[in-house]
């Protein structure tokens, strides 16, 4: 069975911190590793990675793949009260269906 | 352009009742999913339709829940009768598949509760 886990499970920090989320998987044909942001109810799409070690960014907020370590990072830095948010990581499996399948989330909370 | 829609937002119901959810995905969008998001965990995928055919309804509980793309684009997925376990949001997402990777994006869901 197809699983995805993630940690931690809820984080608080304060403003201007920089923190790691992890993400870890195990499925079947791994195509690629996708991260969402979830404030309210619809997951907004980050980052899609496919290639070990190559980092995508966006401004503060970047991620890394390790294929060999079947994991991916996801590092928000100087972060703000706005970051608040359930951070998904999920799983994009094989053959012809491209399924995701989602960890529980990290849910993190910045206080000013 | 538009994003993915669905409806209603919310919806409150006894349980035993029916329900149906509504999702219109991105134009031009073959693959339409359903996914349900109990409190706490993360998505869970109900059902996959490439165009209107079902790729993958392994996890969609048939016994109460259906779901149905007919033209291709919107679908609809309905539960009867609900129970308290119900109670989640339902999420619509649709794609593009390229050839190599896929992204999923995702409608404002619709929250469910079972009373």
């Amino acid at each position: 069975e197809d699983k995805v886990v993630q940690s931690p499970l809820s984080l608080v920090v304060h403003e201007g911190d920089t923190v790691t989320l992890n993400c870890s998987y195990e499925v079947t044909n791994f195509r690629s590793l996708l991260w969402y942001k979830q404030e309210k109810k619809a997951p907004t799409f980050l980052f899609m990675l496919t290639s070990s070690g190559i980092e995508k960014k966006s401004g503060r907020l970047s991620s890394i793949l390790d294929k060999k370590e079947l994991s991916s990072i996801l590092n928000i830095t100087a972060t703000q009260t706005g970051d608040s948010a359930i951070y998904l990581c999920a799983a994009n499996s094989g053959g012809s269906n491209y399924k995701l399948t989602f960890g529980k989330g990290t849910l993190l909370t910045v206080n000013p | 352009e538009a994003g993915v829609a669905q409806s209603p937002r919310y919806k409150i119901i006894e349980k035993r009742q029916s329900v149906a959810f509504w999702c219109n995905p991105i134009s031009g969008h073959a693959t339409l999913y359903w996914y349900q998001q109990i409190l706490g965990q993360g998505p869970k995928l109900l059902i996959q339709f490439q165009n209107n055919g079902v790729v993958d309804d392994s996890q969609l509980p048939k016994d109460r829940f259906s779901a149905e793309r007919l033209k291709g684009v919107d679908s609809t997925l309905k539960i009867q009768p609900a129970k308290l376990e119900d109670s989640a949001v339902y999420l619509c997402a649709s794609s593009l598949i390229q050839i190599r990777t896929d992204t999923q994006y995702f409608g404002p869901g619709t929250r469910l509760t079972v009373l």
